[in-house]
């Protein structure tokens, strides 16, 4: 059974603290993406990688940056958390477009994230 | 960032038929996609359309007109379990994915 697991499912952080959520996918997948979803807006990108050390910027990558040392595991660090980063926030990971032609992602079951 | 628009939310009678259109501003992308969410779970995928047309899923059919930048998601002997948000979501290399705002269906008995 394929797997994207996020390390926390609620987390509650200060303003101003640097916080680090963490995606491991156990499915050997090129691809990761770090979305933010929030009522009326849907998913929006934040961060992507597509190999290990790579990564491109979503559409709204201010505030946020990320991680990917290790195939397995991607990053996402707030480094200064604000309270208009309180939302819940999905890791996904799918295979490269040239290995499969599969457009199938799969998503954690995400961290909702208050910054108080 | 790509422009994906969906209705809001959507209501039918258990046993129905109903679609939930995506229209989107953007191009250059290899595919559409649907994703379902149930409240406090992770989004999973329904349905692919890489070509014009409709594809068909059991109960779910999808359909893309690229000419007329719009898509479809057809869900067919509506049932109570089929309450969720739908998300079309258009792929762009190495399946780089942007997702539209979301389709909340309510399903009544």
């Amino acid at each position: 059974d394929v797997k994207v697991t996020q390390s926390s499912r609620y987390l509650v952080k200060r303003t101003g603290e640097k916080v680090f959520l963490e995606c491991v996918q156990d499915m050997d997948h090129e691809n990761m993406f770090w979305y933010r979803q929030d009522p009326g807006l849907g998913l929006r990108l934040i961060y992507f990688s597509y190999d290990v050390k790579m990564k491109e910027k979503g559409d709204i990558p201010e505030g946020y940056s990320v991680s990917r040392e290790k195939k397995e595991r991607f990053s996402l660090i707030l480094e200064s958390a604000s309270t208009n980063q309180t939302s819940m926030y999905l890791c996904a990971s799918s295979p490269a477009l040239d290995r499969v032609m599969n457009t199938e992602a799969f998503f954690g079951q995400g961290t909702r994230l208050t910054v108080v | 960032g790509q422009s994906l628009e969906q209705p809001s939310e959507v209501t039918a009678v258990e046993g129905a038929i109903v679609q939930i259109n995506c229209t989107y501003q953007t191009s250059g992308f290899y595919g559409l996609s649907w994703y379902q969410q149930h409240d406090g779970g992770a989004p999973t995928f329904l349905s692919y359309n890489a070509l014009d047309g409709l594809e068909e899923t059991g109960r779910f059919s999808s359909f893309l007109s690229r000419s007329d930048s719009y898509g479809y998601l057809l869900l067919q002997e509506l049932q109570m379990k089929d309450s969720a948000s739908y998300f079309c979501a258009v792929g762009y290399n190495f399946n780089k994915f942007y997702f539209g705002s979301g389709t909340k269906l309510n399903v009544k008995p």
